[in-house]
């Protein structure tokens, strides 16, 4: 149990499907993170939210969209994805200003 | 070129052996982070690494940071199965209070019994 939660752990989609990830954390962090994990690439740094307001926003396209309603909780809706976007999508928190994540196990996203 | 280069990029050892693993930054380092992955999981915190000529150990895992050569190592003294999967290193480039960690491409160690 790493303290990070990720739901679901492998989704299956169409590119006009409209599905959501979710991350849930109880470790008292105050920061959350979406890194997206492709093969032979680095670990891609989507979204940091802190005290559930978003501090960085990495070029992403706008068919990903994160959402913090608080700051246990983070989700990343999908819409019109495209096959280029299957990855393991990796949730982590971590306290405000602290680089060591706890990382989930990831969400393995296979876009069709 | 990558910011934060790893190397080598797959290993396979011995049961029992040494081996070392390295990581090198093109830019300054204001910490260094080791992690390790099991296949298609999350990634789990090992050493955090901040001042120049720091070496952290824990078990049988000892982390340097060689801070003139922007490089850090990480060695696994008799390595054992429960060694096996991918390293990686994050850098932070940025400084205090940053939330950007770049990371290398990963090593993947696997161990044969």
């Amino acid at each position: 149990e790493t303290g990070v939660t990720q739901t679901p752990r492998h989704l299956v989609m169409g590119m006009t499907n409209k599905k959501s990830l979710k991350c849930e954390q109880h470790l008292g962090h105050n920061a959350m993170y979406w890194y997206k994990q492709s093969a032979k690439k680095p670990l891609e740094l989507m979204f940091v939210y802190s005290l559930e307001e978003r501090v960085e926003n990495n070029s992403v396209p706008s068919r990903f969209s994160p959402e913090c309603p608080n700051s246990s909780h983070l989700f990343l809706h999908l819409h019109t994805l495209q096959p280029e976007d299957s990855a393991l999508y990796l949730c982590a928190s971590s306290h405000a200003g602290a680089n060591v994540l706890t990382f989930g196990a990831g969400s393995r996203l296979t876009v069709l | 070129s990558q910011e934060l280069e790893q190397s080598p990029q797959s290993l396979i050892v011995q049961e029992g052996k040494n081996l070392t693993i390295n990581c090198t930054s093109s830019k300054t380092l204001y910490g260094l982070y080791w992690y390790k992955q099991k296949y298609g999981e999350g990634l789990i915190f090992l050493m955090m690494l901040q001042k120049g000529g720091e070496e952290k150990s824990h078990e049988k895992i000892t982390a340097k940071l060689d801070e003139k050569k922007q490089q850090s190592s990480l060695h696994i003294t008799a390595s054992q199965p429960s060694h096996a999967g991918i390293y990686l290193c994050g850098a932070d480039h940025s400084g205090a209070g940053s939330y950007q960690l770049t990371f290398g491409k990963g090593t993947k160690l696997s161990v044969i019994p």
